[in-house]
């Protein structure tokens, strides 16, 4: 059963283009989540999304950035107008089911480098 | 909201000690504390998780103790090895909210 997979494993963007981050789920999972993680700190959530619905979008920016999961195909996270700040790690993490019963398994992550 | 503290930030430990990383948090509905483990660059893996309804929990040289009056709970680790070197994270979650709430990490360095 392959894991969590994200992609792609890095990206470099210049300041003012778009970042799109893709995630796709556990086989079986229908919960996705994103955190993002800046160097030497902690990961931050940022959204919890089922198919084809936003739940919880409290940890994300207001502009510029969007998610969406749809009924087919992977999550994505989108970045527009990227600002050197937006440079960190974001990580996309699934689960069968609601937490407690389901754990949240985490991908590889995307490492994004604004220049 | 949910603020979870961690302690100490980093720690070092000769290899065969034990080592023990405690954290906090605030909100009195939080439910489910997991810990991942999060080597460079790699993605954070879960090493041992516990419920709100358990005191206890051990997998073998791994465990974890939540203490829901004072609301603290504590990851230990027994007869430490190089391998074990990594950053550690706690976690709290509201299953009302379903999002994890991270402590900011404990370096763990184990030397042989």
């Amino acid at each position: 059963n392959a894991g969590v997979m994200q992609n792609p494993r890095h990206l470099v963007r210049r300041r003012g283009q778009e970042a799109r981050l893709r995630c796709s789920p556990m086989k079986g999972h229908s919960h996705v989540y994103w955190y993002r993680q800046l160097p030497e700190e902690g990961l931050k959530f940022m959204v919890y999304l089922q198919k084809e619905n936003i739940i919880d979008e409290s940890g994300m920016p207001k502009e510029r950035f969007s998610a969406e999961f749809p009924k087919e195909g992977p999550s994505i996270l989108r970045i527009q107008q990227v600002v050197r700040g937006d440079s960190a790690a974001y990580f996309c993490a699934s689960s069968p089911r609601q937490a407690p019963e389901g754990t949240q398994y985490f991908g590889p992550g995307t490492r994004l480098l604004v220049l | 909201g949910e603020n979870v503290e961690q302690h100490p930030s980093t720690l070092s430990v000769q290899e065969g000690d034990s080592a023990v990383i405690k954290c906090t948090y605030s909100d009195s509905a939080s439910n489910y504390f997991p810990w991942y483990k999060q080597e460079l660059g790699k993605r954070p893996q879960l090493i041992i998780d516990i419920r709100s309804n358990v005191g206890e929990k051990k997998d073998q040289r791994i465990a974890v103790t939540l203490n829901k009056t004072a609301k603290h709970f504590s990851l230990h680790i027994t007869e430490t090895q190089p391998e074990d070197s990594a950053v550690y994270f706690c976690a709290a979650l509201n299953t009302g909210f379903q999002k994890l709430v991270f402590g900011t990490g404990t370096r763990l360095l184990v030397s042989p």
